[in-house]
């Protein structure tokens, strides 16, 4: 399948600091979703993002997909201690969805 | 009333077993999956199935063989089994109508 890459690979924040991990691929996607793994838990499905140009707010998180439908970007506006955990972009290419690495967020209280 | 449930949660067996894993969903969902978690966190596809048809197989070894009795169900057996196959694996599924994927809580496999 086409491969997402995302970076950092990791990221530690003070409490109130703001976050973003980038999502990008060589080629164009069809679609990006976006998925949150607390520690010790599992995936949770966050967003679906599928127009070029695409952006969509759930509270405190802006989700983004770039004109050229090659990249996506998840940012968080002052973070929580509750944010913390892996966050995954994935690509749904027919039935597969493959994930990139993954950016692991760590707040400091 | 959890959404999608797997057995056991934790796993630990000595090389050269056999073990299974069992999976559920209560959605309604048509298409259900197996991932594994690697130690680095990376996530691989490894089965899916669509109304009880394999439809994805990717590079997994013989040893691992998906049952799906249901399309409420898909069950993973892992024959003979080696250290490498430590891993958290997790059950998802999914509508055909679209939609993110709902994972199950995971397996945490250790083979010893």
């Amino acid at each position: 399948g086409q491969q997402v890459m995302q970076i950092p690979q990791y990221q530690h924040v003070q409490e109130g600091e703001d976050f973003t991990t980038y999502c990008n691929s060589s080629t164009t996607l069809s679609n990006i979703q976006w998925y949150k793994q607390r520690p010790g838990g599992h995936p949770v499905f966050l967003i679906q993002l599928v127009k070029s140009g695409e952006v969509k707010k759930q509270k405190r998180l802006t989700f983004q997909f770039g004109e050229a439908k090659k990249n996506s970007s998840l940012h968080i506006t002052a973070t929580q201690t509750t944010d913390v955990g892996t966050y995954f972009c994935a690509q749904l290419a027919g039935n597969m969805l493959t994930f990139g690495g993954g950016t692991r967020l760590m707040v400091k209280p | 009333d959890t959404a999608v449930s797997q057995t056991p949660k934790y796993l630990v067996t000595q090389m050269g077993n056999d073990k299974s894993i069992k999976c559920e969903q209560n959605l309604g969902h048509d298409t259900m999956y197996w991932y594994k978690q690697d130690s680095k966190k990376f996530l691989k596809i490894m089965f899916s199935y669509n109304n009880k048809e394999l439809i994805i197989n990717e590079t997994v070894p013989n040893r691992f063989s998906p049952k799906s009795p249901d399309k409420a169900h898909l069950n993973l057996h892992i024959n003979s089994l080696e250290l490498g196959d430590s891993a958290v694996y997790f059950c998802a599924s999914r509508s055909t109508g679209g939609g993110g994927y709902t994972f199950g809580s995971g397996t945490r496999l250790t083979v010893v």
